[in-house]
């Protein structure tokens, strides 16, 4: 168990669907970062929050949004879902910056959309 | 923008060989430079890191080697075994701070043969 959570493991949905990702950090991580693996693909960066804030905006799509709330556990929303979506979607949280001490990564949502 | 570089995307050795992966990463101001392993199905784990200010680390099997001048760095795993086979990815820190965050390579797929 890495200490970040990731709710919920698997998810099917269909397409135009809107679906919410949960992640929880390390307890006293303040930086949540997204990231998207489609199928042999590699880590695709979405998008960072630091202690409730955005900090960095990768190759998030606008149908996609996060937030970090104050107790600093995210989520991600996906709408009108299209078959592409369908992928491991990463939460990784770090202490304080992931340039000096890189960060821990949860297990994964599966999402297929069919 | 910033940039990671990483080759070869797959790679095949026999077991007990050595195997090495390479990384170029476009930001000098990158000062970090984690490695992860990724096993099928599951999340990236971190396994080594270097920072700038070092030329080369070690543990047991795995070294990394960083060279500023060039930007770029390896990973090389000796004696290989079996369970070494996996997707690695290499990262490069970008920005400090609250908005420090990383950058991968697209991953090599690490084949190791009985």
């Amino acid at each position: 168990d890495s200490g970040v959570t990731q709710t919920p493991k698997h998810l099917i949905t269909a397409t135009g669907q809107r679906v919410t990702l949960r992640c929880s950090p390390r307890s006293g991580d303040l930086s949540v970062y997204w990231y998207q693996q489609s199928l042999d693909q590699g880590l695709q960066f979405l998008i960072q929050y630091y202690n409730g804030e955005e900090r960095a905006k990768g190759n998030i799509l606008e149908r996609f949004s996060a937030q970090q709330f104050p107790d600093l556990h995210s989520e991600l929303n996906l709408s009108s879902l299209e078959l592409g979506d369908s992928a491991l979607y990463f939460c990784a949280s770090s202490a304080r910056s992931a340039g000096n001490y890189g960060y821990t990564f949860g297990s994964g949502t599966r999402l297929t959309v069919v | 923008g910033e940039n990671v570089e990483q080759h070869p995307s797959t790679l095949s050795v026999q077991e007990g060989d050595s195997a090495v992966i390479k990384c170029t990463y476009s930001d000098s101001a990158s000062n970090y430079f984690p490695w992860y392993k990724q096993e099928l199905g599951k999340r990236p784990q971190l396994i080594i890191d270097i920072r700038s200010n070092v030329g080369e680390k070690k543990d047991q099997r795995i070294a990394v080697t960083l060279n500023k001048t060039a930007k770029h760095f390896s990973l090389h795993i000796t004696e290989t075994q079996p369970e070494d086979s996996a997707v690695y990815f290499c990262a490069a820190s970008i920005g400090s701070g609250s908005q420090g965050n990383l950058i991968f390579g697209k991953g090599t797929k690490l084949s190791v043969k009985p």
